[in-house]
């Protein structure tokens, strides 16, 4: 069973980097060609793409946050990361990884738990 | 960007009743890249259809999805008390955007 999990500091200060790991077990992401992505949700909002890798390393990024964003991935360690620059209160969010039905730009089928990162002083 | 824009912002409803969601998009988007998920309070979103249509796995048949070009219809038969939720649309056609949701809620 496929499974997703976020990890990294709830807590950023303003103007700092956040920065996020999705490990994933039950599957590799290497020996499959899908986008695997970072969705997040501010709290009571809606719900907001940021970007996707695919397991070569090509990236696609949301237009809004494209300056300031880095998506990776560690093969060897079946992770991918985040890394969103300059944080603002604005990014304070719940981040979820997720990997999409199959390969292409499929929607996603399966989602890690969720990862709430408040930006703060 | 194409924008997905659903209506109505909240749906009150009776279990048992036919709830009728609307996803319209900003331009025409393939069926293949329509999705519709569901969230509850405190969970990730799932996938309940894919390429407008298709269910997605362990998906009751309560719920269907129709549509094509720039209008899309998520519809819930009759609803269950689980059903009470948010739904969004996503396209994945032209960048990947989501709709700002559907809140079902017990009337």
């Amino acid at each position: 069973q496929l499974q997703l999990q976020e990890s990294g500091p709830g807590l950023v200060k303003p103007s700092e980097t956040l920065s996020l790991t999705c490990t994933v077990s039950g599957g590799s992401i290497s020996r499959s060609s899908y986008y695997w992505g970072w969705i997040r949700q501010p709290p009571g909002k809606g719900l907001e793409w940021i970007g996707s890798i695919y397991y070569s390393g090509s990236t696609y990024y949301s237009p809004s946050l494209k300056s300031r964003l880095t998506i990776s991935v560690d093969t060897s360690k079946n992770q991918f990361s985040l890394k969103l620059s300059s944080v603002t209160a604005a990014d304070t969010a719940m981040y979820y990884c997720a990997r999409p039905l199959s390969s292409g730009w499929t929607p996603f089928d399966y989602w890690g738990q969720g990862t709430l990162v408040t930006v703060s002083s | 960007e194409i924008v997905l824009t659903q209506s109505p912002g909240t749906l009150s409803l009776s279990p048992g009743e036919r709830a009728t969601l609307s996803c319209r998009a900003s331009q025409s988007v393939s069926t293949s890249y329509l999705a519709w998920y569901q969230q509850k309070p405190g969970q990730a979103p799932r996938l309940l259809i894919y390429g407008a249509s298709s269910r997605a796995t362990g998906i009751p048949d309560r719920f269907s999805g129709s549509g094509s070009g720039t209008d899309f219809t998520l519809t819930i038969s009759r609803l269950e008390p689980e059903d009470f939720a948010v739904y969004y649309c996503q396209q994945s056609g032209s960048s990947l955007t989501f709709g700002g949701g559907t809140k079902v809620e017990i009337k």
